[in-house]
């Protein structure tokens, strides 16, 4: 079993709408949660992280965390073209860092 | 604040080189991991180092290694290429109060 479950996609949105991305892990341990933007070609960028149970907004993104049910999600809202990327979920256990395999989400216009 | 910096951005070696990448991470954190990115297996953790020692190591083989110096800039090597270790090759630094890493551009070899 992997640490860190992402659903690989593609999730297709069109503009303005929401885009949910799903993540689940392994270790109920896990205390710290993560979620990067991967555009093609270029390294991974920290949008949020989230530690407690319950939403966390920043800006269009809402990040939840459920820790008894060991899932993290990410909600984009008011989609745009340039949030088509690939999104990873990374969770922080023990002294190691797990990363999922990314969702690709493609905005259309 | 600069970001962490890697270098170089891009090379080619042949198999059976060797490889060396190096990483400065943002001022003031101490924590420098690096990760192998492909395209069939994702985000692969190298290992990590804090003040010099190799706190963490993931599960790759010795011909993979790294060094951190006392300024918290990092190298890993890479010898004995071989085709598969063609990839982006991401180092990341830890902020010690948030716990986030935040990636350099990463290093992309190519191994011909």
């Amino acid at each position: 079993q992997k640490e860190v479950e992402q659903n690989s996609g593609p999730l297709s949105v069109p503009e303005g709408a929401i885009a949910s991305l799903n993540c689940t892990y392994s270790d109920r341990g896990s205390q710290s949660f993560f979620w990067y933007r991967q555009y093609s070609g270029k390294s991974p960028e920290l949008i949020m992280s989230i530690y407690s149970n319950g939403d966390k907004e920043d800006g269009r993104f809402t990040a939840q965390l459920n820790k008894a049910s060991q899932y993290v999600s990410l909600l984009i809202r008011d989609s745009q073209p340039s949030d088509s990327a690939t999104y990873l979920c990374a969770v922080h256990t023990g002294n190691q860092f797990y990363f999922g395999t990314g969702t690709s989400l493609t905005v259309i216009p | 604040k600069a970001g962490v910096t890697q270098t170089p951005r891009y090379l080619i070696k042949t198999r059976g080189q060797q490889v060396t990448l190096s990483c400065s991470p943002i001022s003031g954190h101490r924590s420098v991991s690096w990760y192998q990115q492909t395209p069939g297996q994702g985000l692969q953790f190298l290992f990590e180092y804090f003040s010099e020692t190799q706190r963490n190591k993931g599960n790759f083989p010795g011909r993979f290694s790294g060094r951190q110096f006392s300024n918290s800039r990092s190298e890993m090597n890479v010898s004995t290429l071989e085709l598969g270790d063609s990839a982006l090759y991401l180092c990341a630094s830890r902020q010690r109060a948030t716990g986030e890493l935040f990636f350099g551009e990463g290093s992309r070899l190519t191994v011909l």
